[in-house]
């Protein structure tokens, strides 16, 4: 079965570059997440966006921005970099219906972000 | 707001040995989702479980068993004798929301996590 595609898996950053994350949810799927996850730290959540909107968000900075495409994938824009920003980004997709309660998130394999 | 509580940071266990990694949470939302996911070294989130607020039953799959207790507000995980390739970091998590209408897209909130260790 098809699964969440992150690209890059590995990114390699000096302090104040810019970065770009990108997601490719699973076929149908319509509704994306982001979320950072620091060495040893739980995943943050940081934004989500339903049919190209965004739905929901939770700590992203104001460097980062995020959007999603017609075809539903995802790119998350990272500037100004800091060392603090070198964390595993997952991003996750799910499939809304309406009248269907089922609101799993499938996670992708996440980017690895290092800033040096 | 919601909060998922794993006040087990790491926990060590020979081989065989069962386990259960406890997780408290709290939000207040009358419906909800609830999360069990395992993180190997490789980074990867695995997916082990959902339960819906609505259902308090049991469950198991093979060596796993999750005990959901809406009184206490707990989801506890329960490994039965354990495996080294059970090692990896387990994550609680919490989605306040159940949509029944499309849309709603709430991020997962997630425990600590608890570094679980098998020795062999």
């Amino acid at each position: 079965a098809a699964g969440v595609i992150q690209s890059p898996r590995h990114l390699i950053k000096e302090k104040r570059e810019t970065a770009t994350l990108k997601c490719y949810p699973i076929p149908r799927h319509d509704t994306v997440y982001w979320y950072q996850q620091g060495p040893g730290q739980d995943p943050q959540f940081l934004i989500s966006f339903y049919e190209k909107m965004q739905s929901d968000k939770g700590s992203i900075p104001d460097r980062f921005s995020a959007q999603q495409f017609s075809d539903y994938h995802s790119e998350l824009n990272m500037s100004s970099l800091e060392l603090g920003d070198s964390a595993l980004y997952f991003c996750a997709s799910s499939v809304t219906v309406g009248g269907n309660p089922y609101n799993e998130q499938f996670f992708g394999p996440g980017t690895r972000l290092t800033v040096l | 707001a919601q909060k998922v509580t794993q006040a087990q940071t790491e926990i060590s266990v020979v081989e065989k040995e069962d386990v259960t990694l406890d997780c408290v949470y709290e939000t207040r939302d009358t419906t909800y989702y609830l999360f069990w996911y395992k993180q190997p070294p490789s980074g990867e989130l695995v997916f082990l479980i959902r339960r819906n607020s609505f259902d308090e039953q049991n469950e198991i799959s093979g060596r796993y068993s999750w005990n959901f207790q809406k009184s206490t507000s707990s989801f506890n995980f329960t490994i039965t004798a354990s495996q080294v390739v059970d090692s990896a970091v387990y994550f609680c998590a919490l989605d306040p929301t159940i949509t029944y209408s499309g849309g709603g897209a709430d991020g997962l909130t997630f425990g600590k996590g608890t570094h679980l260790i098998i020795q062999p």
